[in-house]
């Protein structure tokens, strides 16, 4: 069974510019979540995206959006980028709205803010 | 809101032997779930054990077990026989039922030695 997948692997861009991650989750997962880990900073939580809705949301400012598609990949948009954005972008999958389920997370995606 | 705390930033074992990584977390909730994961020099996020509040035993997962203290907001992980593949940022989460998103720890680089 294949894993997460997300793509790029590494990501630059310049300040200002718009950046775009996309995840492809577990088959048969419904639920994707987004994972900011900024060196000093920890995993924060982003965005959570369920059979196509936002879920819920982390305390990031509103240029980090994102939306689920029908085949429940996702994408992530951080517009205006600065550059403490930069960082790993974890995304993860899970079954289900009930919490409790076990996330399992892809190779992360690297975005270089310069 | 919900916090997680590990308090040994880095810790070091003897390949074979037995390491217990910390945590403690706090919460209003009485029903929860909590995770460990583990994040190798890859980067990527390996579920290692998944404990729920209201079970009163400890989960176990082949060499790894917790030991869950409810009362005193305890959830630390023991790893028995270390291997060198053990080696690797262990993070500690907390998950409220009625939501998904992850909550993390700091993290603790465990370091083996052989």
């Amino acid at each position: 069974e294949a894993g997460v997948t997300q793509s790029p692997t590494h990501l630059i861009k310049t300040r200002g510019q718009q950046a775009t991650l996309r995840c492809s989750p577990i088959s048969g997962h419904t639920s994707v979540y987004w994972y900011q880990q900024a060196l000093g900073l920890g995993l924060q939580f982003l965005l959570w995206y369920d059979e196509g809705e936002e879920r819920n949301r982390g305390n990031f400012p509103p240029r980090f959006s994102g939306r689920q598609f029908p085949n429940y990949s996702s994408e992530l948009n951080v517009n205006a980028l600065e550059l403490e954005d930069s960082a790993l972008y974890l995304c993860a999958s899970s079954t289900g709205l009930a919490g409790g389920h076990e996330q399992y997370f892809g190779p992360g995606t690297r975005l270089t803010v310069t | 809101a919900q916090t997680v705390t590990q308090s040994q930033p880095e810790m070091s074992v003897q390949e074979a032997e037995t390491v217990t990584l910390s945590c403690t977390y706090d919460t209003s909730e009485s029903d929860y779930y909590l995770f460990w994961y583990k994040q190798p020099p890859s980067r990527q996020m390996i579920l290692v054990i998944r404990q729920e509040a209201y079970k009163q035993q400890n989960a176990t997962e082949n060499r790894f077990s917790v030991n869950f203290q409810k009362a005193a907001k305890s959830f630390s992980l023991k790893i028995s026989d270390s291997q060198l593949g053990d080696a690797a940022m262990y993070f500690c989460a907390y998950m409220e039922t009625s939501g998904s998103r992850l909550t993390f720890g700091e993290g603790t680089q465990l370091t083996v030695n052989p």
